[in-house]
């Protein structure tokens, strides 16, 4: 079936340190493929998305890499601040039909 | 630019009583979600909407949840009646169109006595 799955259900990190967040696709049919951040209480906001035609796409501090060959996605944070601790979720759209999302990754940031 | 709005933001009620929540999606927005999030866990779609029109209702319980977007802008979501399974964070987004990305609103906490 679909799904979208995280390596790691928490990350602790120090920071100014790199973070990177990973996250595994079962559907090969899957064109768009976004990461979302949880803060508690709040919904999910958007970070940033990649079209399956990309491997790569960069934000503010923020990197998005995509390997179809073994379906595989991650989020790269820069110099990792306080404010990033937050759920991280990535999700799997294909061809407009309804968003799927992973159980999130729990990134904690120590200063 | 507004983002989504929900209310109530927070909602306690006995089972088999019923409760609605209401969105109000980011102006110009043609598709509108409705998700539950269950905690630890991502969200899961229960109906989505293409102007007043449903569009995917397939994982909505239809015997107790209902929702419409009678003018193709707000939108409520209907429990009647609740369950205690029924706990969990209920999300609204919106898009501006289907294959656009989605924003979402701070969502509804509902617990379920």
């Amino acid at each position: 079936g679909e799904s979208v799955g995280l390596h790691l259900p928490t990350l602790s990190v120090q920071e100014g340190d790199n973070s990177i967040i990973n996250c595994a696709y079962s559907n090969s049919a899957s064109d768009y493929f976004i990461w979302y951040k949880q803060e508690s209480g709040k919904g999910p906001q958007f970070i940033i998305d990649i079209r399956s035609n990309m491997d790569k796409r960069q934000g503010q501090r923020v990197t998005v890499l995509l390997n179809k060959t073994v379906k595989h996605l991650s989020l790269q944070i820069a110099a990792t601040q306080p404010g990033d601790s937050a759920v991280y979720f990535c999700a799997e759209n294909i061809r407009g039909t309804a968003l799927i999302f992973g159980k999130g990754t729990t990134l904690s940031v120590s200063s | 630019e507004a983002g989504v709005a929900q209310s109530p933001r927070y909602k306690i009620i006995e089972k088999r009583q019923s409760v609605a929540f209401w969105c109000n999606p980011i102006s110009g927005h043609a598709t509108l979600y409705w998700y539950q999030q269950i905690l630890g866990q991502g969200p899961k779609l229960l109906i989505q909407f293409q102007n007043n029109g449903v569009v995917d209702d397939s994982q909505l319980p239809k015997d107790r949840f209902s929702a419409e977007r009678l003018k193709g802008v707000d939108s409520t979501l209907k429990i009647q009646p609740a369950k205690l399974e029924d706990s969990a964070v209920y999300l609204c987004a919106s898009s501006l169109s289907y294959d656009k990305t989605q924003y979402f609103g701070p969502g509804t906490r509902l617990l379920v006595l």
